[in-house]
């Protein structure tokens, strides 16, 4: 089975400092994605990347930035944490587009909630 | 670009009772059709997709989902419900590259 680890599931931190949310997946992914959660949002995504060093702007990236160095791990950094980044944090990953195995199909870490105050 | 309407927030239905959860699509080509289900505290779980073929698909947890072309709507129905059903659904849809769109998702409430 696919598995997909997210670093914590519960984060505290304060205004002003930085923070690294880790992912690790174990299948062998060239797709990896961080998404937010808010109540009646549903789920938009910050950045994807679809191999190692390579990086996408998503939806709502203002404010994060990522890393890959390794192909099975997935950073997102919050610069300098605000109020308006409390949120549920959830990791994804998936085969390439165009595998015929992957049709889009993303599989998901348990989630990080972060509280910032 | 796609996107999904899931038109129901939040869901209330009695244990041993049906479920249908509404989905509606927009999108110009055959689309990927996906549903994930979370509990509370916890990530996304993949319950059923449909690529091509069958329009009736089955899930896990008992769960199936019906593809409508021309209503475009991917439905997902449960013939009774349980209390461990009570959850967040998603709907969501992929055009064939690496995105998925998603749902606001509709919360289903469990009473005894």
């Amino acid at each position: 089975d696919v598995k997909v680890t997210q670093s914590s599931r519960y984060l505290v931190k304060r205004t002003g400092e930085k923070v690294f949310l880790e992912c690790v997946q174990d299948m062998d992914h060239e797709n990896m994605f961080w998404y937010r959660q808010d109540p009646g949002l549903g789920l938009r995504l910050i950045y994807f990347s679809y191999d190692v060093k390579m990086k996408e702007k998503g939806d709502i990236p203002e404010g994060y930035s990522v890393s890959r160095e390794k192909k099975e791990r997935f950073s997102l950094i919050l610069e300098s944490a605000s109020t308006n980044q409390t949120s549920m944090y959830l990791c994804a990953s998936s085969f390439p587009s165009g595998a015929i195995s992957s049709y889009n199909e993303q599989f998901f870490g348990p989630g990080t909630r972060l509280t910032v105050l | 670009a796609q996107s999904v309407t899931q038109p129901d927030i939040h869901i209330t239905v009695s244990e041993g009772a049906s479920l249908e959860l509404r989905c509606n699509y927009s999108y110009g080509a055959t689309p990927y059709l996906f549903w994930y289900v979370q509990s509370p505290g916890q990530g996304l779980q993949l319950l059923l997709k449909y690529f091509s073929g069958d329009t009736l698909v089955q899930g896990i947890k008992g769960f199936e989902a019906e593809f409508k072309r021309s209503q475009s709507s991917f439905n997902l129905r449960k013939p009774s419900v349980h209390w461990s059903d009570a959850a967040e659904y998603f709907c969501a849809v992929g055009a064939g590259d690496y995105k998925l769109s998603f749902g606001a998702g509709t919360t289903v409430t469990v009473r005894a």
